[in-house]
């Protein structure tokens, strides 16, 4: 199988601890994007990498989160002195850039680390 | 900023009834519009997806179409079955081609 693979796939800790997520896309994408999703809501956006580059990280990621793609390939999160309220599904995705360049491209989902901070 | 509203559910239907699942969205320009479906125990998925106003994009009997007048892009399926009980979420990606905006999802259950 050539998904997209997460690991771990659950992770408790205990506040104040630093956590790290992996995220392994499929292997001819460029696009990797990471998300957060909380019961009964759906996906919210963290950041997106295209390559190694990272170009964009949402307002919702505190100074706490990092994220790194150091090859362009599978990817890291990670969170420093996790809180309670980091408590939440992690989703991972990738997707291949057009060959027309255009939007619109299907994101291919892994499935999740649930993070429980106790 | 970017959003989309989803109506809420859970939505339950009998077997073979008609489903209307209702997505509005609020975005600059014009963006692209997706429908991805996470089954129980399974990960999120494309359903199906419109990228220019006036498409229409269908998958698995569910058509969507893009509707720039009304900023919508409503779900629907002519005849459900029990194995459409999933949870849909409708979804845009902005202009600039990477930031996609999900809404909070609306789950569905069918009744044999």
């Amino acid at each position: 199988d050539t998904g997209v693979s997460q690991d771990p796939r659950h992770k408790i800790t205990k506040r104040g601890q630093n956590v790290t997520f992996r995220c392994d896309p499929i292997s001819e994408h460029n696009r990797l994007y990471w998300y957060r999703q909380t019961l009964g809501q759906g996906p919210e956006f963290l950041t997106y990498f295209q390559n190694e580059a990272q170009l964009e990280k949402s307002r919702l990621l505190s100074d706490r989160f990092s994220a790194e793609r150091p090859k362009g390939s599978f990817s890291t999160l990670e969170i420093q002195r996790t809180e309670q309220g980091d408590s939440a599904m992690y989703l991972c995705a990738s997707s291949r850039t057009g060959t027309s360049g255009r939007a619109g491209n299907e994101q291919f989902f892994g499935p999740g680390t649930r993070l429980t901070v106790l | 900023g970017d959003s989309v509203t989803q109506m809420e559910g859970p939505v339950t239907l009998s077997e073979e009834a008609f489903l209307t699942i209702n997505c509005t969205y609020t975005a600059t320009g014009y963006p692209s519009l997706f429908w991805y479906v996470q089954y129980p125990g399974e990960g999120l998925q494309l359903l199906l997806k419109a990228t220019k106003a006036d498409d229409k994009g269908s998958n698995k009997g569910f058509e969507a179409t893009y509707r720039k007048e009304t900023t919508s892009f409503h779900l629907e399926k002519g005849s459900v079955q029990v194995s459409d009980s999933a949870v849909y979420f409708c979804a845009l990606e902005g202009v600039g081609g990477f930031k996609t905006i999900f809404g909070a999802g609306t789950r569905l259950f069918v009744k044999a």
